[in-house]
């Protein structure tokens, strides 16, 4: 079966700060991962996504980045975050699974919350 | 382009009462169609999908949803909610075909169970 990791679970962070959020994905080959935010009382904001090692598509612009270094590990960076930035930032994954058809839907991390102060 | 909207931010509803959460879509492409939960400080759980086939999905929980095409529409519904289903549920629609199938996500709908 398929599982989804993400660190860490919370994190305090002053403004000006770097940031580094990872992801990894077990039981699956090629997944497409996604980085999403949802800010306090609000939906899900897709950040970055990616079909494939070193592919990164953008959605939004802002001070954030995202890495694709492993084929099962996704990383969301920043170098300066803003206060703008909090909020809780969800990691999901979606493609085959091993030995089972093509799945459409995207399955999710248990998130991070990251509180910038 | 693709986008999902539920009508309700919040509905509260008595223990043991029926429920219906609604989700209206807009899509110049066939869509897939999901519904999600979320209960407090964790990730997003898939309750039921639409790929095709039969228009009445039925899902953990209880849960279940119609896909009517002619009023782009995807409720979901439960004949008897339980406290443990006070949460926020989304819905989101995908256009496939596309590789990426991203997922447009509503705005959430926060169900609360009153005892």
């Amino acid at each position: 079966s398929q599982t989804i990791h993400q660190w860490p679970a919370t994190l305090v962070q002053p403004v000006g700060s770097p940031l580094s959020l990872e992801c990894t994905v077990e039981g699956t080959s090629n997944p497409n991962l996604y980085w999403y935010r949802q800010a306090a009382g609000r939906g899900l904001q897709l950040l970055f996504y990616s079909v494939g090692i070193g592919q990164i598509s953008s959605e939004v612009p802002q001070n954030l980045s995202a890495s694709r270094p492993q084929d099962r590990q996704f990383i969301l960076s920043s170098k300066k975050l803003l206060l703008s930035d909090s909020g809780f930032y969800l990691c999901a994954w979606s493609g085959p699974g091993q030995g089972a058809a093509y799945s459409y839907e995207q399955y999710f991390g248990p998130g991070t919350r990251l509180t910038v102060t | 382009a693709q986008s999902v909207t539920q009508l309700d931010s919040q509905v509260p509803v008595f223990e043991e009462a029926p429920v219906e959460l609604r989700c209206n879509y807009s899509s110049s492409v066939s869509v897939y169609l999901f519904w999600y939960v979320q209960y407090p400080n964790q990730g997003l759980q898939l309750l039921l999908k639409y790929l095709s086939g039969s228009t009445l999905v039925k899902g953990i929980n209880g849960f279940e949803a119609e896909f009517n095409k002619s009023q782009t529409s995807f409720h979901l519904r439960k004949p008897s909610v339980h406290i443990s289903d006070t949460a926020e549920y989304f819905c989101a629609v995908s256009e496939y075909g596309f590789g990426n199938e991203k997922l447009t996500f509503g705005t959430g709908t926060r169900l609360t169970i009153i005892p």
